[in-house]
């Protein structure tokens, strides 16, 4: 698993309420992404970081907020959560020295959250 | 949007037998990539293919990538049961990984 962890790897929340999902990495890669992943679409890019404080969003970034204050904790943070952000949401890492950003991601086991 | 649309979107075979999935997408690539996923667990690698190359082999698995059509396909030979697992293909056209929506494949002993 590349020395990614994700925590929780299960939560139940309410809607309105914050939560915030981390990606912790023991290899001081650059690159970090989230994922989520839905029946029918597949993985969807959230938020990306390329260095601590530098981020940028992904495709799916409504509702989301990232934050990367050390290179090895990626956080993202439902700032109210919503039904239709129940998923099971991915972390990835890109271990590469800096080339191509086309190299392969390691990924995290996924955290999977429901909002009621 | 999606980049890359697997097809089909589930198979089943017999365990020994030969899978097939192909993978079309939309933009000009570098290259292209096949992710696994076990139930449960974040994708992995599998391998990865260049633009300029036309096929790659990786145990008893072969890549082939047509340009011109803007699609893969992924071969895996003599399956297992172990193999039982979502494929996806994925493609970055700007610096971020843009992967399908994946093919269930089933193998049954």
């Amino acid at each position: 698993d590349a020395g990614i962890t994700q925590s929780p790897r299960h939560k139940v929340t309410e809607t309105g309420t914050p939560v915030t999902l981390r990606c912790h990495q023991t290899e001081n890669h650059r690159y970090m992404y989230w994922y989520r992943q839905d029946p029918g679409h597949g993985l969807r890019l959230i938020h990306y970081s390329y260095g601590v404080k530098d981020t940028d969003k992904g495709e799916v970034s409504d509702g989301y907020s990232v934050s990367r204050s050390k290179t090895e904790d990626f956080l993202l943070t439902l700032e109210s959560a919503t039904s239709s952000q129940t998923s099971v949401y991915f972390c990835a890492i890109r271990p590469s020295s800096g080339g191509s950003y086309n190299s392969p991601l390691h990924f995290g086991n996924g955290t999977r959250l429901t909002v009621t | 949007s999606q980049q890359g649309e697997e097809d089909p979107q589930a198979l089943s075979i017999q365990e020994g037998e030969n899978a097939t999935m192909n993978c079309s997408y939309k933009t000009s690539i570098n290259n292209l990539q096949w992710y696994r996923q076990n139930s449960g667990r974040g994708l992995v690698h599998l391998i990865l293919i260049r633009s300029n190359e036309r096929e790659k082999h990786s145990g008893r698995l072969r890549v082939t990538l047509d340009t011109s059509k803007k699609s893969s396909s992924l071969l895996i030979t003599a399956s297992r049961a172990a193999d039982t697992a979502s494929y996806f293909c994925a493609t970055a056209p700007d610096d971020k990984l843009t992967f399908g929506t994946g093919t269930q494949l089933k193998v049954e002993l």
